[in-house]
């Protein structure tokens, strides 16, 4: 079964404190993995995507095959970082999105 | 561009009763995806048009259709509305392969039933 786990529901950390938020996914064949995030009262946004491979907002994600994994990690966590995270897997193509839970990140000052 | 763009943004209905809800997606992508988030189930895929034919479907009762136009602006349906089906509806419209296949949501419209 495809399925996304995202096994945090709630993490809070304090500003300049190391961040790392998990995903796990099961899925039979080689998925496109996305997190998301969704400001207080803004539309979900793409944040990552694991083909790109870049950094956004100081946030990094690297693709674990072996274990099935897609953990967002961010060195030093900042107060405007506070917002839900989603984890995604798609196929390479169409528009069908299998989201995790969500995990609610708050970083107190 | 413009982003994706659902009306409305907020509606009240009473059960048993039906609602659309509309999507315009950004200018140029074909797909068109929809998705139900509540606090309870999270975000859950509804349904995916691509030029007008419905490519993927979740796991909702029939209560729930939808459809694409030829502009590819789309509609979805709840019929005999349940209590349940209060919840932030999202529209998505990706540009498929040749833009990245990234996924860009619209701010939602929100039903709550009554």
């Amino acid at each position: 079964a495809q399925r996304v786990t995202q096994p945090e529901k709630l993490l809070s950390v304090f500003k300049g404190a190391p961040v790392e938020l998990k995903c796990n996914y099961s899925y039979s064949g080689s998925p496109e993995l996305f997190w998301y995030v969704q400001y207080s009262r803004q539309r979900l946004q793409l944040l990552l995507r694991h083909i790109s491979r870049e950094s956004i907002k100081g946030f990094t994600a690297d693709l674990n095959k072996g274990e099935t994994s897609f953990h967002l990690k961010k060195p030093f966590a900042q107060e405007e970082d506070s917002a839900m995270y989603y984890c995604a897997l798609t196929r390479f193509e169409g528009g069908k999105l299998i989201f995790g839970q969500g995990t609610e990140l708050s970083v107190k000052p | 561009k413009a982003g994706v763009t659902q009306t409305p943004r907020y509606l009240i209905k009473t059960r048993g009763q039906q609602v659309t809800l509309s999507c315009s997606p950004i200018s140029g992508h074909r797909s068109v995806s929809w998705y139900q988030q509540t606090p309870g189930q999270g975000l859950q895929f509804l349904f995916e048009y691509f030029s007008e034919t419905q490519r993927n479907k979740g796991n909702f009762p029939g209560r729930f259709s939808g459809r694409q136009f030829s502009n590819s602006r789309s509609e979805m349906n709840v019929s005999t509305l349940e209590l349940g089906d209060s919840a932030l509806y999202l529209c998505a419209s990706s540009g498929g392969l040749s833009s990245g296949n990234t996924i860009y949501f619209g701010e939602g419209s929100w039903l709550t039933v009554v």
